[in-house]
Order: C-alpha cells, then sequence, then structure tokens
C-alpha cells in the first residue's frame, strides 16, 4: 500500500533555529505539494512542484522558507531562522496529474504530517 | 480560484444516511469538485470526485447540480468513524491542479 512518508513526526525547536521537514513522495507521482495547517488559518497551500520544478511558491514566506525537490523521491521544506508563528503541523501531498483534453485532474495523497512546535 | 461554501458543523445519527452540502457557484466548466475528509491527527484523504455526473465509490455518493453549482457528498450509513471534517474543493480548471481549502464542515455522528 503505497504511501507518502514524512519525516519527523513531531519536532520540538527554538526560535531562531533551522528546521528541515522531508517528505517521501508515492513512487511514480509528478507532483508535490506542501500545506500549512493551523487552527486559525487552516490549511494553507505552500508550494507545489510537477516533474520537480516549482511552479507556484505564492504561498510561502520567502524570506525564511525554502522547498525543494533534490530527486524524485524526496522534497524538503526549510525554515530559517524559525519563529514560534511557524508552529504549525506541515503536510506533504503528492499526486499524479493526468490529463482529459484541457482538464487536469490530480488526486492528493497526504502524509501523516509533521507537528513542529518553535518555543 | 473558485471558492467553495460548506456549512461550519453537521450532526448525524449512527447508522443514517448524511447529506454533506457544498456551494460553488463560480465553477469553471473545467473544474472537478473534490471531496476530501480529515479524521482526527491525520492528514486529509481523499473520498471522491465528480466532474458532471454523479459519482458512486464504496466510501460515499457524490451528487452534482445539473447546473453545477452545487453538489452534495452523501454518507449512506454514518458511522463513528466517519466523524471528521469534510472538504469540498474545485481543482483543474484555468489549467490549474491545486486545491485550496475552505473551512470544512465538521461531521458529529451520535452514538
Amino acid at each position: 500500500d503505497a504511501r507518502v512518508t514524512q519525516t519527523p513526526r513531531h519536532k520540538v525547536t527554538e526560535m531562531g533555529q533551522e528546521v528541515t521537514m522531508r517528505c517521501q513522495p508515492i513512487l511514480g507521482h509528478n507532483t508535490v505539494f506542501w500545506y500549512r495547517q493551523t487552527m486559525m488559518q487552516g490549511l494553507e497551500l505552500l508550494a507545489y512542484f510537477r516533474n520537480r520544478a516549482p511552479l507556484d511558491d505564492s504561498g510561502m514566506p520567502k524570506d525564511r522558507f525554502s522547498a525543494e525537490m533534490p530527486d524524485a523521491t524526496l522534497a524538503t521544506l526549510k525554515i530559517q531562522p524559525s519563529e514560534p508563528r511557524d508552529s504549525a503541523v506541515y503536510f506533504c501531498a503528492s499526486g499524479l496529474v493526468q490529463t482529459s483534453g484541457i482538464i487536469l485532474y490530480n488526486e492528493q495523497f497526504f502524509g501523516p504530517g509533521t507537528r513542529l512546535t518553535v518555543l | 480560484d473558485a471558492k467553495t461554501t460548506q456549512p461550519n458543523s453537521m450532526e448525524s445519527n449512527e447508522e443514517e444516511p448524511v447529506h454533506l452540502p457544498c456551494n460553488h457557484s463560480t465553477i469553471s466548466g473545467t473544474d472537478y469538485i473534490h471531496w476530501y475528509r480529515q479524521l482526527p491527527s491525520q492528514g486529509p484523504e481523499y473520498v471522491i470526485h465528480g466532474l458532471t455526473s454523479n459519482v458512486n465509490n464504496r466510501m460515499a455518493s457524490l451528487a452534482i447540480a445539473e447546473d453545477r453549482k452545487s453538489s452534495t457528498l452523501i454518507l449512506h450509513r454514518a458511522t463513528l468513524r466517519d466523524a471528521a471534517v469534510y472538504y469540498c474543493i474545485l481543482s483543474g480548471g484555468s489549467g490549474t491542479y491545486k486545491y485550496i481549502f475552505g473551512t470544512g464542515t465538521r461531521l458529529k455522528v451520535l452514538a
């Protein structure tokens, strides 16, 4: 049963420290998404990739967040420096974009999330 | 990005059907309608999707209005394990496949 995996599952760090979250998408999927979930804002899309190329990172604070896909089996989300307001659950999702004419279809499979607490 | 509107919360008795509504009056002709649910302490999981016709799968049914401006997710017999937040999402139109999550409907199932 193919699943998206995320590490670490929990992370507690102090303000100013660098945090790296990792995601292994499902083999064969060509899109990867990063989301953040908080009680106040709900689920927000931070960035997404297709075929390892970043397509949209408009939801991400550029000064401290960065997202990369070093290879097809690994996506990373880095926060440097971290701040208490970054405390949230970060989800990675992967999917396979398929087209039917001009219509794009993409079911997303979500990982279990990384719960980040910045003190 | 087309938006969706859902009730904040709903309640259902166990073993009874549940109809979860979603309004999407600005849907484009190429938007798919997706439903996901998020169980406590888990990531969202796929429930069902459709374009124009009603759809059935082992988890649920999706009824889509003829003008596509609204849809209803139907759980035929709610169980306690169906208690979750249900999200209705539009995607695929305008050449994009990113999801914009709304606040969803929190379903409470009463024993």
